[in-house]
């Protein structure tokens, strides 16, 4: 059965760092693209980043190009979000997520989130 | 960046009637190489993670209702709840991954009249 499972979320002071990592379980991590997704209390789904499946190619959203580095340890089937100069725009839930959809690359697997809280 | 926009923001609906949400995007998801339309549909129901429902802007998800239809092409985008369920009740996001900076639309809430 398909897992993925996010960890590493708290409360964190404006500039200061947190890294994520979700573990995944149940199909082929090296496989398949990676994402994060970001959702702020009471707002839309945000894209964060991507990773290739074998980390060659990231790409990341403008809002946080420069201060995240999205990673994966294919041997360890687990992917990482390190978040640096933390905002409070930062704040939210935090999405691991697959893409694939049949070879699609649509988000097909989603985990269940982790939550950010940057706070003084 | 592609910007995608939803309308209606939210909707009510009586129990079996239909339910249409509106998606456009600011440039075509269409690609010329293979004919498809590079758009997905999610429902998100309250503390939950957004589900997969519908993807090529018309291809249902394996075990999602037939109720729910994708229709559209270019940048002009709906999906179409025929028959609006109680369990249908939540927020509903369009999604192009015709770029590799993914986008979503702001969000489409549905609920019972």
């Amino acid at each position: 059965q398909m897992q993925l499972v996010e960890s590493g979320g708290g409360v964190a002071q404006p500039g200061t760092s947190l890294r994520l990592s979700c573990a995944a379980s149940g199909f082929i991590f090296s496989s398949y693209p990676m994402h994060w997704v970001r959702q702020a209390p009471g707002k839309g789904l945000e894209w964060v980043a991507v990773t290739s499946y074998d980390a060659t190619n990231k790409y990341y959203a403008d809002s946080v190009k420069g201060r995240f580095t999205i990673s994966r340890d294919n041997s360890k089937n687990t992917l990482y979000l390190q978040m640096n100069s933390l905002g409070p725009e930062d704040t939210a839930v935090y999405y691991c997520v697959r893409s694939d959809c049949s070879g699609a690359n649509c988000f097909d697997y989603w985990g269940q989130g982790t939550r950010v809280t940057v706070s003084s | 960046d592609i910007v995608m926009t939803q309308s209606p923001d939210s909707l009510a609906v009586s129990l079996g009637e239909r339910a249409t949400i509106n998606c456009k995007s600011s440039q075509s998801v269409l690609s010329s190489s293979n004919n498809k339309n590079y758009l997905a549909w999610y429902q998100q129901k309250p503390g939950q993670p957004p589900k997969l429902l519908i993807y090529w802007a018309s291809t249902r998800e394996s075990g999602v209702p037939d109720r729910f239809s994708g229709s559209g092409s270019g940048t002009d985008f709906s999906l179409t709840i025929s028959s609006l369920q109680a369990e249908d009740v939540a927020v509903y996001y369009c999604q192009q991954y015709y770029s590799t900076l993914r986008t979503f639309g702001q969000g489409t809430t549905v609920d019972i009249k």
